[in-house]
């Protein structure tokens, strides 16, 4: 089946460390989303890529970094300069980012991220 | 300035009966469309229905529809005959423009909805 896979499902993370979490499609989609849901509220933006090997930040980039070097992958990382990383994170795709604009937002299952 | 507002941070509703929750907009983009997801509590987004600014009919999509008022700016789903299985989070959404906008989605607050037997 075609879909989105997150992992892992829950990550904990010590002070100081980097982590990564892994997002990987098999919709053959062109563009793929990081956003950040904290408790109670919608999500938000982190990074985003339109094509392989390009991303743009989003609204809260700061202390996330994420790759593009395949099109069915988009791994991002939780850096140590993330101060409040504690959050559930969803991966999403669409087929693409602009011409089919009634086309949806394809989401993961999520990775919930805890402080140690 | 908030791009999406949904108002209800919680709403209940007896099952088999219909529910409207509330969103209103805000962009000067003539082209965008509206997007509603569903999350239950195990967290994944469901996609429930699409609204295309240029669309002249409301959007369905079976017990989904879309009351779309443009100059109103509000784009409220209605789910009719509620299913036990409907309570979730319901959250808005708003993607604008064409490519250089990125395809990026602005999410609403969400609404809570509960379904009682």
């Amino acid at each position: 089946d075609g879909g989105i896979t997150q992992s892992p499902k829950y990550l904990f993370r010590k002070e100081g460390q980097n982590v990564t979490l892994s997002c990987e499609q098999n919709l053959n989609h062109d563009a793929m989303y990081w956003y950040r849901q904290d408790p109670g509220q919608g999500l938000r933006l982190i990074y985003y890529s339109q094509i392989v090997n390009d991303f743009q930040k989003g609204d809260i980039a700061e202390g996330y970094s994420v790759s593009r070097e395949k099109k069915e992958s988009f791994p991002l990382t939780v850096t140590s300069a993330q101060k409040n990383p504690t959050a559930f994170y969803l991966c999403a795709s669409s087929i693409d980012s602009g011409t089919h604009s009634n086309q949806p937002q394809h989401f993961g299952d999520g990775t919930r991220l805890s402080i140690l | 300035a908030q791009k999406i507002t949904q108002t209800q941070p919680g709403m209940f509703v007896q099952e088999k009966e219909a529910v409207t929750l509330d969103c209103t907009y805000d962009t000067s983009d003539p082209s965008y469309g509206l997007f509603w997801y569903k999350q239950p509590s195990s967290g994944e987004m469901i996609f429930l229905i699409y609204q295309g600014s240029y669309d002249q009919q409301n959007a369905t999509e079976g017990r989904y529809s879309l009351n779309f008022q443009k100059a109103r700016k509000s784009a409220n789903l209605v789910i009719s005959a509620s299913q036990l299985g409907d309570s979730a989070m319901y959250f808005c959404a708003m993607r604008e423009g064409g490519y250089n906008q990125g395809g990026k989605l602005i999410f609403g607050q969400g609404t809570e909805l509960s379904v009682k037997p």
